[in-house]
């Protein structure tokens, strides 16, 4: 199983929004709308940030959404924060008991 | 809340053996179906194996296929890694995490453990 495509970085300044891409193939992303979404802060254990493509967890800012067009997905941080600076990796189930992930977004506060 | 503690990576040398433990709390462990994930130093994350809440089902990376075996104690609230067969490209943190989805699909890891260190090398 080949992983995810994600951009290696993506920035933006303070209270602006920001994109992060998700490509996978027909065969995960396009298929299930099971994409997740981690977030990673240097040292850190990876954190659920959003999962069933637009799901958020209980007690996450909204600032955090998720949307899929095709084998894309996508993550969108809106009003970023400091605290948003992190590496961003998104997950899919790809089938016959598979999990994928992408190799991570590095997302820069500015 | 839910806690997921990792232990027993180190060093080990190409070719040997080793042991991870996760130790959880803060939930009904036997209902929950468990995995490893793994990240090697300055990489991204690569999903490892998967095991039910009974242990009856069981799934794993090609990668990691005939030399890594996952288990779990529900009665000790712990689940476990045996790696044989190390290579260098093993090295990596070990994480363990909670998984959520329906019946034998993973969806999605909520909790996750601090992860433990894991180095082969001579």
């Amino acid at each position: 199983q080949s992983a995810l495509t994600q951009p290696p970085s993506a920035s933006g300044s303070p209270g602006q929004s920001v994109t992060i891409s998700c490509t996978g193939t027909s065969s995960d992303v396009g298929r299930y709308n099971f994409v997740s979404w981690y977030q990673q802060h240097p040292g850190k254990a990876p954190k659920l940030v959003i999962y069933e493509v637009t799901k958020r967890p209980s007690g996450l800012p909204d600032r955090f959404s998720g949307s899929k067009s095709g084998n894309t997905a996508s993550l969108t941080v809106s009003g970023l924060q400091a605290d948003d600076e992190a590496v961003y990796y998104c997950s899919s189930y790809a089938g016959s008991n598979i999990v994928v992930f992408g190799g991570g977004t590095k997302l820069t506060v500015l | 809340q839910v806690q997921l503690v990792e232990s027993g990576g180190g060093l080990v040398k190409p070719g040997g053996s080793l042991r991870l433990s996760c130790a959880a709390s803060g939930l009904t462990f036997r209902d929950y179906y468990m995995s490893w994930i793994r990240q090697a130093p300055g990489k991204g994350l690569e999903w490892v194996s998967y095991i039910s809440g009974s242990g009856s089902s069981i799934h794993y990376a090609d990668s990691v296929k005939g030399r890594f075996t996952i288990s779990r104690d529900n009665t000790k609230n712990s689940l476990y890694l045996q790696m044989n067969s190390l290579r260098a490209e093993d090295t990596a943190v070990y994480y363990c995490a909670r998984i959520r989805g329906s019946g034998d699909y993973p969806y999605f890891f909520d909790y996750w453990g601090q992860g433990t260190l894991v180095t082969v090398s001579s």
